[in-house]
């Protein structure tokens, strides 16, 4: 099992620009979230998602957008790219609420 | 809002010292996860604590969880320099909820 996937694992934007941040699971897992971790600081949730065609809103989701069609991708989608949104982007993955999560190897993302 | 603060926020040990982080949380939670990452990394799961006064050890890291469950500490002896890194908490606030609200990290350097 390759766990949580994620690409690319560095980027440099331009402000108002946009990209899509992949992720990907192969363990079959329904719950997918995404976390930005920004330099020094915890993990704040931006969404999550309990199964395909089913995500919500986390801690910060503004700027953001999700989408779940299939069990395995839960791209993360950036509009107009903002100073603010430098940080590092982490996916995770988990079978049920009460279990481990699985963290991919994370997205630097530079928006300049 | 609901917070989850850890102390301390930096932490210096010689190697053979023993080392506390400690996690407090705003509002009850229905469990707690310990999570550990290396300089660079991405966050790998250590444990789950749910019932209330509960203790746990893995080798020399013992974790607690609070009766009142708010709060949870993470006590490891004798450090060595494979102990480095930051240790965060994450909290599932009552009531039911997907949402996992990580801790402001603890981070430890282990001086040899």
């Amino acid at each position: 099992n390759a766990g949580v996937t994620q690409t690319p694992k560095f980027r440099i934007l331009k402000i108002g620009q946009s990209m899509t941040l992949q992720c990907t699971q192969d363990m079959n897992h329904n719950y997918m979230y995404w976390y930005r971790q920004d330099p020094g600081m915890g993990l704040k949730l931006i969404y999550y998602s309990v199964g395909a065609g089913i995500t919500d809103k986390g801690e910060v989701p503004n700027g953001y957008n999700v989408s779940r069609s299939t069990t395995e991708d839960f791209p993360l989608r950036l509009e107009l790219a903002a100073p603010s949104q430098t940080s590092v982007y982490f996916c995770a993955s988990s079978p049920r609420t009460y279990n481990e999560q699985f963290f991919g190897p994370g997205t630097r993302l530079t928006v300049l | 809002g609901q917070q989850v603060m850890q102390i301390p926020q930096y932490q210096h040990v010689q190697e053979g010292e023993d080392f506390t982080t400690y996690c407090n949380s705003s509002t009850t939670l229905s469990n707690i996860q310990w999570y550990k990452q290396r300089p660079g990394g991405h966050p790998v799961f250590l444990i789950q604590l749910v019932k209330s006064g509960e203790v746990k050890k893995q080798k020399r890291l013992t974790f607690q969880f609070g009766e009142a469950k708010k709060n949870s500490s993470l006590h490891i002896t004798a450090t060595q320099t494979t102990d480095v890194g930051t240790y965060f908490c994450a909290g599932l606030p009552y009531p039911g909820t997907y949402k996992y609200i990580f801790g402001t990290g603890t981070r430890l350097k282990v001086l040899a």
